[in-house]
């Protein structure tokens, strides 16, 4: 079974900063189903990059995704006040989706 | 407008039953698999099962296999999990969400239905 460990667990970083999460994978991976998501409190998840670099419809261009093997990477190049969430790794892989535990954005 | 609303959620005795519902809208609902995925209170996100577009295959995470059940009703728009034998350990939100294509993320979710399950 791969895991998905995000770091850090917390980012603390003030608006207009640049954001820099990683999603490693214990075992190589496909990038085309390595997938990136925002949750905001009290919201369902959203779809913010899958393919591991492509972003999903209305997702604003300072969030990029890169990455390839075992190491993934989600960008976000000026962070705005929107912007402080939890983000999600995902992957799918042997008939099993599997999410990694989260990294929380939070404003110093 | 694409729409996914869950339904069914509730506060129940450990052991016992639950079915959750989740009505599409929006979208062509036969073409495309559809998720349940949960998320504890205060924890991350969990994914629990999968059902093919035509409801032809399905599969369950591991911890819930034997107990939890994936549907759907292409003729209603409707995708449904049956969970028997709850644990407290199952106590969560469960969202349901719309595949953008056949093993690729999930690009739409619903608001999700509270599940409590108390010893």
């Amino acid at each position: 079974e791969i895991v998905l460990t995000q770091s850090p667990g917390t980012l603390s970083l003030s608006p207009g900063e640049r954001a820099t999460l990683s999603c490693r994978a214990s075992q190589s991976v496909s990038s085309s189903y390595l997938t990136w998501y925002q949750q905001k409190p009290g919201q369902a998840p959203r779809l913010l990059i899958y393919g591991a670099s492509s972003r999903a419809t209305g997702i604003p261009d300072r969030f990029s995704g890169s990455g390839s093997g075992t190491d993934f990477t989600l960008i976000i190049s000026r962070l705005e006040p929107e912007d402080f969430a939890v983000y999600y790794c995902q992957h799918y892989g042997d008939s099993m989706y599997t999410f990694g535990q989260g990294t929380k954005l939070e404003i110093k | 407008q694409v729409h996914l609303v869950e339904s069914g959620g509730g506060v129940l005795l450990s052991g016992t039953s639950l079915r959750l519902s989740c009505v599409a809208s929006g979208f062509t609902f036969s073409n495309f698999g559809m998720h349940w995925v949960r998320q504890a209170p205060g924890r991350g996100l969990e994914w629990v099962a999968a059902i093919s577009f035509d409801g032809s295959t399905n599969n369950h995470a591991d911890s819930m296999k034997g107990r939890f059940t994936i549907s759907r009703d292409n003729s209603k728009n409707t995708l449904s999990l049956q969970m028997n034998s709850l644990r407290p350990e199952d106590t969560a939100v469960y969202y349901c969400a719309k595949e953008r294509a056949a093993f690729d993320a999930f690009e739409v979710w619903g608001r999700g239905t509270m599940v409590t399950v108390s010893s």
